[in-house]
């Protein structure tokens, strides 16, 4: 059974950091790109950040772009992300999600088929 | 804001059929990227619903389907039931995007 156990969350004052883990299991986790999706209270689904099976690529939404990292540990099937001068803004939360990939002639991209149950992020005074 | 446009919220008595429309231009959709389809009971995680424009996963009640057309897509709920109430995303690509991901606005089945 795949599952994947965010953990990490919590309250942490502006300008502060944090780092957010995703253990995955029941799945071969080097096969598979990661995603990072966020969804602040109240509102909708948020893209955040993607990394490649091996690493090599890594995507951020714009908003993020200089302060978060995400990366992947293969041999202990796990996926991070480092958050840093953390904003109001970016109170929400987080969930980890397996991308599956499917191609459409040269053009190929991902659909998430298995979510975390989320980390919680608040950023406050 | 997001590039792909859904209405904040759509309702039917239970048995009815409900659609949602997911709306997005020649740079997301109308350039053939595919759509996929998300439910997010209250309080839990989102889960897939349909991939690839129309197949639904294994458990997925076939009450539940996709399509698209030039530059929107659209998903279907026949039948109608109490557990449908939720919210539902689309998600897509974006050529403006280099690699990330996008999700519609969203929207909220009422059941009646």
């Amino acid at each position: 059974e795949v599952q994947l156990v965010e953990s990490g969350g919590g309250l942490v004052q502006p300008g502060g950091s944090l780092r957010l883990s995703c253990a995955a299991s029941g799945f071969t986790f080097s096969n598979y790109w990661m995603t990072w999706v966020r969804q602040a209270p109240g509102k909708g689904l948020e893209w955040v950040a993607n990394i490649k099976e091996d690493g090599s690529e890594k995507y951020y939404v714009d908003s993020v772009k200089g302060r978060f990292t995400v990366s992947r540990d293969n041999a202990k099937n796990s996926l991070y992300l480092q958050m840093n001068s953390l904003r109001a803004e970016d109170t929400a939360v987080y969930y980890c999600a397996r991308g599956t990939l499917y191609c459409r002639g040269a053009t190929c991209h991902h659909y998430f088929d298995y979510w975390g149950e989320g980390s919680l992020v608040t950023v406050s005074s | 804001q997001s590039v792909l446009t859904q209405p904040p919220s759509v309702s039917g008595a239970p048995g009815q059929r409900v659609t949602i429309s997911c709306t997005g231009s020649s740079s997301n959709i109308g350039a053939n990227y595919d759509v996929h389809w998300y439910q997010q009971l209250p309080g839990t995680a989102p889960k897939l619903l349909i991939y690839v424009n129309y197949n639904r996963p294994s458990g997925v009640p076939d009450r539940f389907s996709g399509s698209k057309s030039g530059t929107s897509a659209s998903l279907a709920i026949t039948g109608l039931q109490a557990e449908d109430e939720a919210d539902y995303y689309c998600q897509s690509y974006d050529s403006s995007l280099s690699g990330r991901g996008v999700f519609g606005t969203g929207t909220k089945v009422t059941v009646l």
